[in-house]
This record gives structure tokens, sequence and C-alpha cells, in this order.
């Protein structure tokens, strides 16, 4: 199985503030035959279901803002929230999907300072 | 409207058994493979299971150990997860969610159905 860890578990940032989470795969996650990363990237706001932001490690999903976005390859994955708004305060889960049985990081709750 | 609606959860006793289901609106089920996620109070996201989009190939968390199944009825909309043998630590909000790709990353879940095992 393939572990997933998160760093910080929690983080304050001040609004407008730039924001970033990293994720950490106990294995690599690039599939050379097409040089994607199965990574995706979740936020979850309070009693709401998990909400995806980024898959393939960089592709903003439809709808999502432009101040988010993934980076990384292999094992070592970055999410970067540019400029914090209010409405960005959620725990935020890392997942690889490079194994048939996929697996989520811990998370990252993200409050205001 | 594009959505997933869970039902079926509530309060078991160890060693019970329930069905959940998963009823689709809004796009074309049968195309999708499907998942069922869990999420104990607190905790993170747990993958659960995964069936193809026909329903003949299907994969459970090692976990499990042979006590949950995934299974599907595209004429009706609906995705299944059947619990057996519960125990308390299966406590949790049960979520299905589809995936786009089949791929294994979920684009569209439920609001969940809460599961609670206790005597």
């Amino acid at each position: 199985d393939i572990v997933m860890t998160q760093s910080p578990d929690s983080l304050a940032v001040s609004l407008g503030e730039r924001a970033t989470i990293n994720c950490k795969s106990s294995q690599s996650v690039l599939y050379s035959s097409n040089n994607k990363n199965y990574l995706a990237w979740y936020q979850q706001r309070p009693g709401q279901p998990p909400k995806v932001l980024i898959y393939w490690a960089s592709t903003r999903e439809s709808g999502v803002p432009d101040r988010f976005s993934g980076s990384g390859s292999a094992t070592d994955f970055t999410l970067t929230i540019s400029s914090l708004q209010a409405e960005d305060v959620a725990v935020y889960y890392c997942q690889q999907y490079y194994n048939t049985r996929p697996s989520f990081g811990p998370g990252t709750k993200v409050e205001i300072k | 409207e594009v959505q997933l609606v869970e039902s079926g959860g509530g309060l078991v006793q160890p060693g019970g058994s329930l069905r959940l289901s998963c009823t689709a609106s809004g796009f074309s089920f049968s195309r999708y493979w499907m998942h069922w996620v869990r999420q104990a109070p607190g905790k993170g996201p747990v993958w659960v299971a995964r069936i193809n989009s026909d329903g003949t190939g299907t994969m459970h968390a090692d976990s499990e150990m042979g006590r949950f199944d995934i299974s599907r009825d595209n004429a009706k909309n609906t995705l299944y997860l059947q619990l057996n043998s519960l125990r308390a630590e299966d406590t949790a909000v049960y979520y299905c969610a589809r995936d786009p790709l089949a791929a294994g990353y979920f684009d569209l879940w439920g609001q969940g159905t809460l599961v609670t095992v206790s005597s």
C-alpha cells in the first residue's frame, strides 16, 4: 500500500497571503508510460463531502479558482493557495490513485490568522 | 441536477448488517466507475471499494477482509454497499463517489450516510 503523509498538520494564514501544503507518498506515483502523476487534492469544508481541486498533480478541476495550484512529481507534491480567502478555511487532503487501492493523506487544516 | 444521494445508514449492533444505496441522477450513471469512501468522525477519508462501469469488476480494501461487497444496478442508476459483520471501528460517514476517468480520483461525491455501530 502507498502511504501518504502531509505537512503541516495545520496552518494559520492571513487573508490575502500564501498558503502552502506539502504531501509526500511512500513510493513514486509517477506512471512512466504516460508521464502522469496520479495525485489529487481535495478541499473539505465542515459538514461537507470532499471536493476535488486538482488532479494529475497540477490540473485544476473546472470551476476551481486559479488561486489554487498544484505542483511536484514522483513522491513530493505541493498545493498552493496564492491569496487566501475566507472561504478557503477547510481541511485539505492529498490522494494517490497510482495504486488500484487509492489512499488519502491525513489532512492539513487551514485557518485564518 | 447532477448528484449522488446515499441512504441506508443508521444505528446497528456489532455483528450486524446494513445495505447502503447511492442513487445517481443528472448524468449517465452506467458510463462511470463508482467508489465508496468512508470517513470516521474527525478523521480523513478512507477508500472502501470500487466497481467498474458494467459491474463486472470490483475491488475492495484489504482491511475489510471480505465483510463488504460493492454492487450496482445500472437500470436503476443505483450503487450499493453491503456491510456485514460490522464492528465499532466501521462507524463512519459513507460516501459514494464518481470516478470521471476510471483512474481512481473522484469528481462528484454524495452528502454521505452515517453508519453507527454500537450496542
